[in-house]
């Protein structure tokens, strides 16, 4: 297991235009988290799955942003219609039952 | 929701300095985490800890419950221990819904 796999490392992206992240957990985990984190600052939580099931999408920063995990594998964070202001790294963490987190090198996100 | 307080929230040191970087929390919490992240985005967790002190190589962690508080400490500090030092709790205290992290302090050891 080579532990949490993010793809792209950078998406450089228009204004308007969708993008899509991929996060690849260890396979073992159960959790899985995303984050943001903008310059100068801890990342922020922006929803995690137990499996396949979201458990927690209040916090999704507006309804352009949605994730998916389908299988309870891998999982996907697509953003709509970028803003400038997404642009960020976007972290995927993944943990068994939340003991422990082991983190992705993330996306960084720029939008132009 | 648990609100996190690092500080400071920089730090420049020489090498050998012994480090303490302090974490408060706000919620009771069922462990917290120290996390490590370098230029370029990776975090690495340094710690889990629910009680007392954990020790791996020169790092340091310890926390008191009661008292909501948590330092990290580096003993003997080396240039490659520059990095950002997060430190971060559950966001409702208890739960495995995610964390609520601190802002981080920034850590430069100088040769």
């Amino acid at each position: 297991d080579t532990g949490v796999s993010q793809n792209p490392r950078h998406k450089i992206t228009k204004r308007g235009q969708n993008v899509t992240f991929r996060c690849d957990p260890i396979s073992e985990h159960n959790r899985l988290y995303w984050y943001r984190q903008t310059l100068g600052q801890g990342p922020e939580f922006l929803t995690y799955f137990q499996n396949e099931a979201q458990l927690e999408k209040s916090r999704l920063l507006s309804d352009r942003f949605s994730a998916e995990r389908p299988k309870g594998s891998f999982s996907t964070l697509e953003i709509q219609r970028t803003e400038q202001g997404d642009s960020a790294m976007y972290l995927c963490a993944s943990s068994f039952g939340g003991n422990g987190y082991t983190f992705g090198s993330g996306t960084r996100l720029t939008v132009v | 929701k648990n609100e996190v307080e690092q500080s400071p929230q920089n730090l420049t040191a020489q090498e050998g300095e012994f480090i303490t970087i302090n974490c408060s929390y706000s919620v009771g919490i069922s462990a917290l985490h120290w996390l490590q992240q370098h230029p370029g985005g990776g975090i690495v967790s340094l710690f889990m800890l629910s009680s007392g002190k954990k020790k791996h190589g020169r790092l340091i962690a310890t926390i008191n419950i009661q008292e909501k508080h948590s330092s990290l400490h580096i003993t003997a500090s080396h240039p490659r221990d520059s990095a950002v030092y997060i430190c971060a709790v559950p966001y409702s205290g208890g739960g495995a819904d995610g964390l609520t992290f601190g802002k981080g302090t920034h850590l430069i050891i100088q040769p």
